[in-house]
């Protein structure tokens, strides 16, 4: 497709399960990032792929999260043994990767509840 | 190190009036500097970019922003705002590092316009 896709666009877990989000990043780019987005708040910044590699894990709140690239596009972001304090408007970017190119395109989200 | 700090969680304005979003950042390396739009349900969408050169920048929909470094400023503006207009804005800057296109966003504006 033409943007970044991300899916599901709303996913209902209940505490303590597993759930994965999917995001299908613009053809051909290479940096990929996953962002948080709690109600009244800005979006904070999760996790930066570079490839497959990532080059910034930092802002993974714990080991709970995790993100994998294998293939250098569609990344998958885990979250294990869910806390209601999770939820939240998951969103992940793409870009080129280079010194000038430095838009990002954002997906929809995927709103995540766990009750 | 970088932040930013959007002055005003909620701005209204009179449909045809001046629209002034405040942005302040702080950046220990020259920095890119963005302001996105979010409509209800929607992506993040990029309405401009300061990266170099002239400091003032124009975006989409009639909005424009100033980077100011002494006053480490980068407010939006847009002469006569729209209906159309009323969503939620938010600055972000990034690093001229290595690090890729990693955004540190602000905690948004809410701009309301009325008749």
């Amino acid at each position: 497709g033409a943007g970044v896709s991300q899916t599901p666009s709303n996913k209902v877990t209940e505490k303590g399960k597993y759930v994965e989000l999917r995001c299908d990043p613009i053809s051909g780019h290479t940096a990929l990032y996953w962002y948080r987005q709690s109600l009244g708040q800005g979006p904070e910044f999760l996790i930066y792929f570079q490839g497959t590699g990532a080059a910034d894990d930092s802002g993974l709140p714990n080991d709970r999260f995790f993100a994998v690239r294998p293939e250098g596009s569609v990344s998958t972001l885990k979250i294990q043994r869910t806390e209601r304090g999770d939820s939240a408007v998951y969103l992940c970017a793409s870009s080129f990767q280079g010194p000038l190119n430095t838009e990002a395109f954002f997906g929809q989200g995927t709103r995540l509840t766990v009750v | 190190a970088q932040s930013v700090t959007q002055l005003g969680s909620h701005v209204s304005v009179s449909e045809g009036a001046l629209v002034l979003l405040r942005c302040n950042y702080s950046s220990s390396v020259p920095p890119y500097l963005f302001w996105y739009v979010q409509y209800p349900n929607q992506g993040l969408q990029l309405l401009l970019k300061y990266t170099t050169g002239a400091t003032l920048v124009k975006g989409i929909n009639g909005f424009e922003a100033e980077f100011k470094k002494s006053e480490t400023s980068f407010h939006l503006t847009k002469p006569s705002a729209h209906m159309s207009d009323a969503a939620e804005y938010f600055c972000a800057v990034g690093g001229r590092t290595g690090g890729g296109n990693k955004l540190t966003f602000g905690t948004g504006t809410q701009l309301k316009v009325e008749l």
